[in-house]
């Protein structure tokens, strides 16, 4: 089946660094990824989507400046947080669909900013 | 606006029984219905699609039904076991045919020995 492979799982950076996120197709290539964040006991909230070889769109209310998203090939898109605070630490996962029928989502990064 | 709404209770059931979830919906004429299984620390895995022309779906011990005029849907798991504990996520397509999904809060379940 459909794999999307997500890097690192766990990340714990200072505050004011950046963190990159990975997010690859290993199987099939995904011309759109989307990225979410989820906070605990709360939904996934889609932050944007990805698109290979042009910008990313961003949901309302979040920063594309803080939220880099480069989607260079068909298998690799990346989130980039910038300078990262506290209030940014979250779970945030990626996804991807091969087909009609459901999408394949990433294990999931679990960023903590201290 | 639009809304999806799941149980935020959590759901205990007895291992053997069938375990129903449920999810609704307003202000939404999605084409399609997604469950997804999500464990803790870990990204969703999908389950079953539901289409809009679609009055039910089975899989295994699971079993969707989709009601567009009560705008809800039933995820059935029969004969539930421990291993089935998790929380479940119901999504919808949005509008005008876009992939984005929109996710639903999500309702625990626990299925006790």
């Amino acid at each position: 089946g459909a794999v999307v492979s997500q890097h690192p799982s766990r990340v714990i950076c200072k505050s004011g660094t950046s963190v990159k996120i990975e997010c690859r197709s290993l199987d099939f290539q995904a011309t759109t990824m989307f990225w979410y964040r989820q906070f605990p006991k709360q939904s996934l909230m889609l932050m944007a989507t990805s698109n290979e070889g042009s910008k990313a769109t961003y949901e309302q209310g979040v920063e594309k400046d803080k939220f880099l998203i480069n989607h260079a090939s068909l298998t690799l898109s990346t989130l980039t947080v910038t300078s990262a605070h506290p209030e940014d630490s979250s779970f945030y996962i990626c996804s991807a669909s091969r087909d009609s029928d459901g999408y394949t989502f990433g294990s999931g990064t679990r960023l903590t900013v201290v | 606006s639009q809304k999806i709404e799941q149980n935020s209770e959590a759901l205990n059931i007895q291992e053997g029984k069938t375990a129903t979830l449920t999810c609704n919906y307003t202000n939404y004429s999605p084409a399609y219905l997604q469950w997804y299984r999500q464990d803790p620390g870990r990204g969703p895995v999908f389950l079953l699609l539901i289409r809009e022309n679609e009055k039910e779906k089975r899989k295994e011990r699971l079993k969707v039904t989709f009601d567009t005029t009560l705008k809800q849907s039933l995820f059935h798991i029969t004969a539930s076991q421990p291993a089935d504990s998790a929380t479940y996520l119901c999504a919808l397509d949005g509008s005008g045919g876009y992939q984005k999904v929109t996710f639903g809060t999500g309702t625990k379940l626990q299925v006790i020995p």
